[in-house]
């Protein structure tokens, strides 16, 4: 079946500017995370939601980065004043189970984002 | 923000070689271990879940062991083809995924 699709594949962007990238997740699964992950570094969640509830757990401390779900299987996440700090590989992921850490996360391909 | 460490961070193996590498991570409050493997351009690929201090699990040629106790997973690969070239994410879990760096492994035929 489908799995985890993501779009744009590769994004650049100027700095200052908004961003908005796409996630399609697998039918019937519930939870959906956002991940950033740079060269070199591990990677940080950045939101997560779990069924219909949009629960936007943005752990940056600036706020720029939000997401929303207007259907299950779809989510945008936004990222306000892109900064060059910015550019890494954001991965969709999406799970059947809610908060149950054991259950797979199922990936996208990832968007390369470049901010110049 | 959990700490998990990979090592070493890219390693380079002859064709028909064995190899091993290694995931550590906060052995206080453990849920879940989870190796991905990543192929450049390509979605992550989950490859095993480990719950249990002392699992040990296989595919393929591809086997991880669980130390829960000392904070620990081996990733071992067996006979290492070209096709085994990429990179190994281990993941610390709770509700979300903390990934370490990833080792990347190159094979060389």
């Amino acid at each position: 079946g489908a799995g985890v699709s993501q779009s744009p594949r590769y994004k650049v962007a100027k700095r200052g500017r908004d961003v908005a990238l796409r996630c399609d997740s697998i039918s019937g699964h519930v939870t959906l995370y956002w991940y950033r992950q740079t060269l070199g570094q591990g990677s940080e969640v950045l939101t997560y939601s779990q069924s219909d509830a949009q629960r936007d757990k943005s752990g940056r401390p600036s706020g720029r980065f939000s997401a929303e779900r207007p259907e299950r299987s779809v989510s945008t996440l936004k990222i306000q004043r892109t900064e060059q700090g910015d550019s890494a590989v954001y991965l969709c992921a999406s799970s059947l189970a809610v908060g149950t850490s054991s259950y797979t996360q199922y990936f996208g391909p990832g968007t390369r984002l470049t901010v110049l | 923000i959990l700490n998990v460490e990979q090592s070493p961070q890219s390693l380079h193996v002859q064709e028909g070689d064995s190899t091993n590498f290694t995931c550590s991570f906060p052995s206080s409050n453990f849920y879940a271990l989870h190796w991905y493997r990543w192929e450049t351009a390509k979605s992550p690929e989950a490859l095993f879940v480990m719950t249990l201090n002392g699992d040990e699990k296989k595919k393929g040629r591809i086997s991880a062991t669980l130390n829960t106790k000392e904070g620990y997973s081996y990733l071992y690969i067996k006979g290492s083809q070209p096709e085994d070239s990429a990179t190994y994410l281990c993941a610390f879990s709770d509700y979300k995924l903390s990934f370490g760096a990833g080792t990347t492994v190159t094979v060389r035929a």
